[in-house]
């Protein structure tokens, strides 16, 4: 139990379905963010709120679409995805944006597969 | 560009040492981190170095030069527990953390 719950663990989905990621932190962190992990890659962050605001987002294709009504929770909206978008999907928060020492703590993930 | 290099994969024996190499070249260095990430689970925090040297932690240990551009973890006493991927990541100069693809370490009896 790392503080950091993911629901659903496991989707599948057809690409003209919307679904959504739901993510919740019980460690009264400011910091929240969206990892893509795929297989042997490197994790890719996709999405960074600090105090709910949104701080970054690296190119991430609008067919993924965050939203963080609270500190403590964080969404991602799932809309006409690719097969290769299959991943698995990581929550991940920290005490504040990530500096030097602070720690990121990780949620169990959600393993999604695009049909 | 920003890069992390590590092994793919490695296998050690139970009760042995294992060492664990990561590479970074980042625009400016404020850190490197240690995860461990046991399959279908989420990565755990194992260490953070930020100076140059070793810091010990019951059976892991971690090493850090800044001047080589080089870290590893050691892993003592192998137990078929220790069979995970291990992440390395460093941060930048902007605290954007660049991760590596990580090693998967296969401990055998």
């Amino acid at each position: 139990e790392t503080g950091v719950t993911q629901t659903p663990r496991h989707l599948v989905m057809g690409m003209t379905n919307k679904k959504s990621l739901k993510c919740e932190q019980h460690l009264g962190h400011n910091a929240m963010y969206w990892y893509k992990q795929s297989a042997k890659k490197p994790l890719e962050l996709m999405f960074v709120y600090n105090f709910k605001e949104q701080t970054e987002n690296n190119s991430v294709p609008s067919r993924f679409s965050p939203e963080c009504p609270n500190s403590s929770h964080l969404f991602l909206h799932l809309h006409t995805l690719q097969p290769e978008d299959s991943a698995l999907y990581l929550c991940a928060s920290s005490q504040d944006f990530v500096d030097s020492g602070n720690t990121i703590y990780f949620g169990e993930g959600s393993w999604l597969t695009v049909v | 560009g920003q890069n992390i290099d590590q092994p793919t994969e490695m296998t050690a024996t139970e009760g042995a040492i294992v060492q664990i190499n990561c590479t970074y070249q980042t625009s400016g260095f404020n850190g490197l981190f240690w995860y461990q990430q046991h399959a279908g689970e989420a990565p755990t925090f194992l260490s953070y170095n930020v100076l140059d040297g070793l810091e010990e932690k019951g059976r892991f240990s971690s090493f850090l030069s800044r001047s080589k551009g080089y870290s590893y973890l050691l892993l003592k006493e192998l137990q078929m527990k220790d069979s995970a991927s291990y992440l390395c990541a460093a941060l930048d100069s902007n605290y954007q953390l660049i991760w590596g693809a990580g090693t998967k370490l296969i401990i055998k009896p």
